[in-house]
C-alpha cells in the first residue's frame, strides 16, 4: 500500500465549478501536511499547509482529519489557471531531517 | 526569498557517460538538501538527503555508487549520475530547507535528463 494515496483523476470541470480532492495517508507518525501544485514539466509549488482546524486561502480550503488519516482540498469557482496536478504531501521527522512523501497527484483540467 | 536554482535545466547524453546536476540555494544557507526523481505520470520519489559536510543518506533501492551526491558548501549540492543508461532518464528535482527542522522545502526548477 502506498504511503500517500490519491485519486489520479483526471477531473474535468467547467470554469466556475467547485471541485474536491481527497487523500489518505498510512503513516500515523506523519506530522505535517500540505497540498502542492505541479504544472506539466515543472517543479511542485506549495499551495497550502493543512491543519486539523481547517484552513482557507481565497478559493482554496484544506482540511485534515487525523483520526481518519484523511486530507482534503476544495477549490471553489475554478479558473482555467487552476488546471494542474495537485499533490498531497505528508511530512515526518526521521530523527535527522524532515522527510516529505508525495502522493501521485490528482490531475485537474478546467475547461471553458 | 528562499530561491533554489538547478543547472542544467535539460541535458541529453549518451549511454555510459556521467552527468552532473547542480543545486544551489541562492539567498539562504541550506544545511540539508534533498534529491528527488520523477518518472512520467508518477510521483516524486525521494532519492537521498544531502547534508553539508557529511555523507548523504540514500533511500532504499537507490544505488549510492551510481548516484553520487556531494554537499560541499552550505549553498551547493551536486548529484552525479554515473554511467547513465536510458532507464535513468527522468526529471530530477532538488529541494532545500532553510532550517534542518523546518518542514517547508523549497524546490529547484528541476533537470530533465534524457539518456540515449
Amino acid at each position: 500500500r502506498k504511503e500517500v494515496e490519491q485519486d489520479p483523476g483526471p477531473f474535468n470541470v467547467p470554469e466556475g465549478a467547485t471541485v474536491a480532492f481527497n487523500c489518505t495517508y498510512s503513516n500515523s507518525a506523519s506530522q505535517s501536511f500540505f497540498w502542492y501544485r505541479q504544472d506539466c514539466r515543472k517543479e511542485p509549488k506549495l499551495l497550502m499547509s493543512v491543519y486539523s482546524s481547517g484552513n482557507e486561502d481565497g478559493r482554496f480550503t484544506a482540511q485534515l482529519n487525523r483520526a481518519s488519516q484523511y486530507i482534503s482540498l476544495l477549490i471553489r469557482d475554478s479558473k482555467l489557471s487552476d488546471s494542474a496536478t495537485y499533490l498531497c504531501v505528508v511530512n515526518r521527522w526521521t530523527g535527522t531531517a524532515s522527510k516529505l512523501t508525495f502522493g501521485t497527484g490528482t490531475r485537474l483540467q478546467v475547461t471553458l | 526569498g528562499a530561491v533554489v536554482s538547478q543547472h542544467p535545466s535539460r541535458v541529453i547524453c549518451k549511454s555510459g557517460t556521467s552527468v552532473k546536476i547542480e543545486c544551489r540555494s541562492l539567498d539562504f544557507q541550506a544545511t540539508t538538501m534533498f534529491w528527488y526523481r520523477q518518472f512520467p505520470k508518477q510521483s516524486l520519489m525521494l532519492m537521498a538527503t544531502s547534508n553539508e559536510g557529511s555523507k548523504a543518506t540514500y533511500e532504499q533501492g537507490v544505488e549510492k555508487d551510481k548516484f553520487l551526491i556531494n554537499h560541499a558548501s552550505l549553498t551547493l549540492s551536486t548529484l552525479t549520475v554515473t554511467s547513465a543508461h536510458p532507464e535513468d532518464s527522468s526529471f530530477y528535482i532538488c529541494s532545500a530547507l532553510t532550517d534542518p527542522r523546518a518542514d517547508t522545502q523549497y524546490f529547484g526548477p528541476g533537470t530533465r535528463l534524457t539518456v540515449l
